[in-house]
């Protein structure tokens, strides 16, 4: 959907690092969601956001930080990389009140090695 | 604990016919089950959504069921085409709180 962005859509990184993946929307929506998806596993949230003051923690939150710098921007923070953290990230956003309904973002394949 | 599940396994339909995807959930019956799609290399995308009353909804060929006594929610595509293929996701409410629970997805493969 290209009303949410991701960017990068691919990085290989090594053990250690700090890295920042980013998320941009231009729907308006006040709700945002930072996801990672594995093999053979469901959509796992790691952090979500409802607005610019309001950030809660996923179930998978450990080892992971975020911040939203705007409403319209939502990054995932890895402040230092592991290897299984390697995944696929997506960041998803909602409308108050009908946050049944996400809208994603291509995704970030990520490669920590 | 609160859990979707979904077929891990691919599912093969014919070109022309009904592919049908199943997803059970675990716990209390949510307040609705979502339908996504997926394509590779691609964000999840919206399909529809059912509440717990209400049995079945329709959008052009496809259908989904919810069946709170069974626990467990089936997606229905008619006149299946290969357009159709892709992953598939089911999502449930948590019942504490607004976030989502997924399955890991079904692969429907449609054949010519």
């Amino acid at each position: 959907d290209a009303d949410v962005t991701q960017t990068p859509r691919n990085r290989i990184t090594k053990t250690g690092k700090r890295i920042m993946l980013e998320c941009s929307q231009t729907k308006g929506h006040d709700r945002m969601y930072w996801y990672r998806q594995d093999p053979g596993l469901g959509l796992r949230l790691i952090y979500y956001s409802f607005d610019v003051k309001d950030i809660n923690k996923g179930e998978i939150s450990d080892g992971y930080s975020v911040s939203r710098q705007a409403q319209a921007k939502f990054s995932l923070s890895l402040e230092s990389a592991i290897p299984n953290q390697t995944a696929l990230y997506f960041c998803a956003t909602s409308e108050p009140g009908k946050e049944e309904t996400q809208y994603f973002g291509p995704g970030t394949r990520l490669l920590v090695l | 604990s609160q859990k979707i599940e979904q077929n891990s396994e691919a599912l093969n339909i014919q070109e022309g016919k009904t592919a049908t995807l199943t997803c059970n959930y675990t716990n209390y019956s949510p307040a609705y089950l979502q339908w996504y799609r997926q394509d590779p290399g691609r964000g999840p995308v919206f399909l529809l959504l059912i509440r717990e009353n209400e049995k079945e909804k329709r959008k052009e060929r496809l259908k989904v069921t919810f069946d709170t006594t069974l626990k467990q929610s089936l997606f229905h595509i008619t006149a299946s085409q290969p357009a159709d293929s892709a992953t598939y996701l089911c999502a449930r409410r948590r019942d504490s709180n607004y976030q989502l629970i997924w399955g890991a997805g079904t692969k429907l493969i449609i054949k010519p």
